[in-house]
């Protein structure tokens, strides 16, 4: 079993719909991070998160410590947020750990 | 800023042949990281560098080799190219938790 699990693998969603992606983790950590994979390649920091919740526009991230579980929402989603969402903890040991990341792509 | 830059972003290798990655970052960060990623697979670590001259092995380091040269520079050498290193490949560098990552040079062995 995978250290970081993401679901689903795979979501297509229509314009404006709701998106929300999930991360769960069965080792301690020290932070997690959200990242963004464009299709063209380039990856980007979306969030890095120790607890509770953070935003930056229409992106929502929250972690639950205690359920080693953590979700990243879309509000508002457009075709431009298509791409695959990749989470990652730091586990105690300072070492980094990815999911497999969710493909996401957002029909107009 | 130009943050993490890499070098090539495409190569074409024959079984056996040589080259060096190249990745500088201009943030003055300690930390870099060189990974690969395959399709269906997260992204994997190779190698990494603490600090300037200090190089650790990652989750699959076996056919590489790197160099730290200074602060802002850490290269990636394959000696001699075998079709299961075809990938693409990140460098990283991070402050903190938060790692930067690179472009990508996307690798193929033939």
């Amino acid at each position: 079993k995978n250290e970081v699990e993401q679901s689903p693998q795979n979501l297509t969603a229509q314009e404006g719909e709701f998106i929300t992606i999930n991360c769960s983790y069965s080792v301690g950590i020290s932070a997690l991070h959200w990242l963004q994979q464009h299709p063209g390649g380039g990856i980007v920091s979306l969030f890095m998160l120790s607890s509770g919740k953070k935003k930056h526009g229409r992106l929502i991230a929250t972690i639950n410590i205690q359920e080693k579980h953590s979700s990243l929402h879309i509000t508002a989603s457009h075709p431009r947020d298509s791409a695959v969402y990749i989470c990652a903890v730091l586990n105690r040991d300072d070492k980094i750990i990815f999911g497999k990341g969710t493909r996401l792509h957002i029909l107009p | 800023n130009a943050g993490v830059t890499q070098t090539p972003k495409f190569q074409v290798l024959k079984t056996g042949q040589s080259m060096t990655l190249q990745c500088a970052q201009d943030m003055n960060h300690n930390s870099m990281y060189w990974y690969r990623q395959d399709p269906g697979m997260g992204l994997r670590l190779i190698y990494y560098s603490a600090s300037e001259g200090t190089t650790d092995k990652g989750e699959v380091p076996n056919g590489y080799n790197v160099s730290r040269l200074n602060k802002r520079e850490f290269s990636l050498r394959l000696e001699s190219a075998a079709p299961s290193q075809t990938s693409v490949y990140f460098c990283a560098s991070s402050w903190g938790y938060e790692q930067y990552f690179g472009p990508g040079t996307r690798l193929t062995v033939t």
